[in-house]
């Protein structure tokens, strides 16, 4: 089955710091990415969707500088958080879809923590 | 615009027990209808999906899912419950267009306790 690998699964960094985010869709190309932060106890937040060699679609209240959504490739997709502040930590998923079928495939997550 | 309402935040049943996961949604066309799983620092893994063939839907351990149209609903049961499927669910719709754009839209999580 179609399978996403999201890299890192958790990384620490000190605040004021850029952390890059990967996802990889491994046996199917991902027309469209779409980025999700999750907090403790609570549903997902689409962050931003994105289409392979297009700029992202920011959701409203999403810094688009802040988190920097390329989508080159159609096997590739990473989020940078720019100068992370402790008030970016969170849980971080992407999930990506083919051009065609019903089926978004999740990554694992990466567990982000802003010291 | 579509939304999912997953009625009750936490659900505790005892090991055996049916499971019963409410979830109602809104949408101005017909929708497709997902059903996830997330354990603890995991990402989604779908359960099960409704887009438009049987009512029915079975899926993965044991879960199945009926779609009612006339009440709005696509809540899901397993007849027995395993300490295994303590973990969050989510009810999520999306638009039945066939781009790949189509987002989804989630509820906000039951999650299952199992008690032994």
């Amino acid at each position: 089955g179609a399978v996403v690998s999201q890299h890192p699964s958790w990384v620490i960094c000190k605040s004021g710091t850029s952390v890059k985010i990967e996802c990889r869709s491994l046996d199917f190309q991902a027309t469209t990415m779409f980025w999700y932060r999750q907090f403790p106890k609570q549903s997902l937040m689409l962050m931003a969707t994105s289409n392979e060699g297009s700029k992202a679609t920011y959701e409203q209240g999403v810094e688009k500088d802040k988190f920097l959504i390329n989508h080159a490739s159609l096997t590739l997709s990473t989020l940078t958080v720019t100068s992370a502040h402790p008030e970016d930590s969170s849980f971080y998923i992407c999930s990506a879809r083919q051009f065609t079928g019903t089926g978004y495939t999740f990554g694992s997550g990466t567990r982000l923590t802003v010291v | 615009a579509q939304s999912v309402t997953q009625l009750g935040s936490h659900v505790s049943v005892s090991e055996g027990a049916l499971v019963l996961l409410r979830c109602n949604y809104s949408s101005s066309v017909p929708p497709y209808l997902f059903w996830y799983v997330q354990y603890p620092n995991q990402g989604l893994q779908l359960l099960l999906k409704y887009t438009s063939a049987a009512t029915l839907v079975k899926g993965i351990n044991g879960f199945e899912a009926e779609f009612k149209k006339s009440e709005t609903s696509f809540h899901l049961t397993k007849p027995s419950a395993h300490m295994r499927d303590a973990a969050e669910y989510f009810c999520a719709v999306s638009d039945r267009r066939e781009t790949s754009g189509s987002r989804l839209t989630f509820g906000e999580g039951t999650q299952l306790t199992v008690n032994p």
